[in-house]
């Protein structure tokens, strides 16, 4: 099975920061990647799917990027709504469709 | 946009079944996979179940393979989790979730969820 390690784990940013997340793939899944955002007891909302394409209604704030195996997800801009935890997701080939171990971003 | 709704959770002692249920409204269920993903307390998200459109393709995680079986009614909009001998790591929030993707060519291509319940809880003790 593929493995997908993200990291970091967690960060902490002021508003209006750049945050980069980074997601890497165990063997090559193209660009077979998706990003979530689960804010706090609520649950998680498609945000980028196929890497870098940003889901209808989101941001443009939010992007991403990469393929292969090493992706990165961006917020150009950290607002206060962006309080969350984020997951990678890759959907290569058969299932599990597996995630990351989440990166848990808080406000400085 | 469409809306999915979970019950069937609670507290259940180890070795128990329960039965999830997932109502889906405001889109046509027949024409979307649909998974299940669940999240134990404090930790991340485990892909755990997928069946597609029509019930012909069904995949599990490892974690519950051979205890746990996925299932759809088309006729009811509603998509299931039998969960048979239940462990406390299985205590977790299950959330349903429409699956995007495609069969052809003999199979089925899953790339992800779009749309999500708000889960129900399980918990084993």
């Amino acid at each position: 099975d593929i493995q997908m390690t993200q990291s970091p784990s967690s960060l902490s940013a002021s508003v209006g920061d750049r945050v980069t997340i980074t997601c890497q793939a165990s063997q090559d899944i193209s660009n077979y990647l998706n990003w979530y955002q689960q804010k706090p007891g609520k649950a998680p909302k498609l945000l980028i799917y196929d890497a870098s394409n940003l889901e209808t209604g989101v941001p443009s704030r939010f992007s991403g990027s990469g393929s292969g195996t090493d992706f990165s997800f961006t917020i150009g801009s950290l607002q206060p709504e962006d309080i969350a935890t984020y997951y990678c997701q890759h959907y290569h080939n058969l299932p599990p469709l597996t995630f990351g171990g989440g990166t848990k971003v808080e406000i400085k | 946009q469409g809306q999915l709704e979970e019950s069937g959770g609670g507290v259940v002692q180890p070795g128990r079944s329960l039965r999830l249920s997932c109502a889906a409204s405001g889109f046509t269920f027949t024409n979307y996979a649909m998974h299940w993903v669940r999240q134990a307390p404090g930790k991340g998200l485990e892909w755990v179940a997928v069946t597609s459109y029509d019930g012909s393709n069904r995949y599990l995680a490892d974690s519950v393979k051979g205890r746990f079986t996925i299932s759809r009614d088309n006729s009811e909009n509603t998509l299931y989790l039998q969960m048979n001998s239940l462990r406390a790591d299985d205590t977790a929030v299950y959330y349903c979730a429409r699956g995007r993707g495609y069969c052809g060519g003999g199979r089925c291509y899953f790339y992800g969820m779009d749309v999500w319940g708000q889960g129900t809880t399980v918990t084993v003790s």
